[in-house]
Order: C-alpha cells, then sequence, then structure tokens
C-alpha cells in the first residue's frame, strides 16, 4: 500500500517568514495531494490540493508543487502569519470511482512566532 | 463549513463494552470515511463507504464494523472496545462529483479504560 512521509515534524518561523514542508509518497499510481490544517480540537480543513497531471498550483499565500519523478511534493506558505499556527498533514491517494482513500504523512506542528 | 456532526463527542468506556459512534451528514455526499488519529501516526483509514449498505475495509479495519442503511448516517462500532482502540475518531464525506475533496467532522476522542 501507499507510504507517506512528512518532515520536519515541528517547524517553528518567525511572522512573514517562510514555511515549507515537504512529504514523500510510494506508490507512482497516487494521483491526488492533498493538504490539511487542523487546529486544535478541530477537524482537519483542506487548504489546497494538487493532481499529478499538475506541477504547481498556488492559492494567495499558499502553493503547492509536485515531483512525479522523485515522488515528493510540498507545501509553501509565504509571508507566515501567528493564525497560521496549526498541525499541518499532507496525504495522498489514487482516486478511482470507488472513492478515495487517503494516505496521511504524520503531520508538522508550525508554530509562527510574533 | 461541510454538515457533518458526530456523536458523541466524547466517551469514555470500559475494555470488552461495545461503542458506536455516529456520523451524521446533511449535504447528500455518497462517500463516507472514518478515519483514527494517534500521535505519531495521522490519520489512519478504518472503514469507508460508497453507497448505502456498500461498504470496504481500510487501513486499520481490525476489530471494528460498520453499516450504513441511509445515505446521511454511517455507523462505526467497536464489538468489544480495547485499550488500543483509545483514540480520536474522524468521519469525513466527499462526493467526487465535482471535487475529490474530504471533508472532515469535528471528532469524536473516545477513551477506553
Amino acid at each position: 500500500g501507499e507510504n507517506v512521509e512528512q518532515h520536519p515534524s515541528t517547524l517553528s518561523v518567525q511572522e512573514g517568514d517562510s514555511a515549507v514542508i515537504k512529504c514523500t509518497y510510494s506508490d507512482s499510481a497516487s494521483n491526488y495531494f492533498p493538504w490539511y490544517k487542523q487546529e486544535l480540537g478541530k477537524g482537519p480543513q483542506l487548504i489546497i490540493d494538487i493532481r499529478s497531471n499538475v506541477g504547481e498550483k498556488k492559492d494567495q499565500r499558499i502553493a503547492v508543487t509536485l515531483n512525479k519523478t522523485a515522488k515528493h511534493f510540498s507545501l509553501h506558505i509565504t509571508e507566515t502569519q501567528p493564525e497560521d499556527s496549526a498541525v499541518y498533514f499532507c496525504a495522498a491517494s489514487k482516486v478511482t470511482g470507488g472513492g478515495n482513500k487517503l494516505t496521511f504523512g504524520t503531520g508538522t506542528q508550525l508554530k509562527v512566532e510574533l | 463549513d461541510a454538515g457533518i456532526t458526530q456523536s458523541p463527542r466524547h466517551k469514555v468506556t470500559e475494555t470488552g463494552t461495545p461503542v458506536t459512534l455516529r456520523c451524521h451528514q446533511t449535504e447528500n455526499h455518497r462517500y463516507m470515511y472514518w478515519y483514527r488519529q494517534d500521535p505519531g501516526h495521522g490519520l489512519r483509514l478504518i472503514h469507508y463507504s460508497y453507497g448505502v449498505k456498500d461498504t470496504d475495509k481500510g487501513e486499520v479495519s481490525d476489530g471494528y464494523s460498520v453499516s450504513r442503511s441511509k445515505t446521511e448516517d454511517f455507523l462505526l462500532t467497536l464489538e468489544s472496545a480495547t485499550s488500543s482502540q483509545t483514540s480520536v475518531y474522524f468521519c469525513a464525506i466527499s462526493d467526487h462529483v465535482d471535487t475529490d475533496t474530504q471533508y472532515f467532522g469535528p471528532g469524536t476522542r473516545l477513551t477506553v479504560l
């Protein structure tokens, strides 16, 4: 089955700096790569996703890049703000007509310091 | 926020007792999923459903069963709870029509003593 590794496990940045979180996956058939943000006591919330036919996607301060050859994808957050502090999870799956079984990384605790 | 509720939100039970967690959606999405979240493991898929009465196993299905008799409800049952099933359980839904996004519920914190 799919295996997703995520680094780093904790990340501390100064407000206004950029943050980068990296993930690798094992199954070359995976074609969908979402990123989720989880605040304390809440369920994960999708912040951005990318399909395997796209190399990069951007949404305001957040961007995701995908390297299919190397089987890794990264989340980039620019101009970080205190409200970006949360746990971030990457995930990978092979979307089929039978659903979307996500395999998650182990999470990155991001702390944005003033 | 997607219309997903989970009940109960917190539960403490004893080893060997049966436990049922409920996920209810108001979005009429076809697909529903149960995950568990544990420190150091991220979220792991337990079971999922691709329609009423249609379910399949996920990565960590041992000790769990599910049922879906209506589009809006997906039940997760621990037939005989064990301490290793102490976890936070999340339900998710998706339609896979316009998007593959999974929307997560608020979670249920289960403690098995």
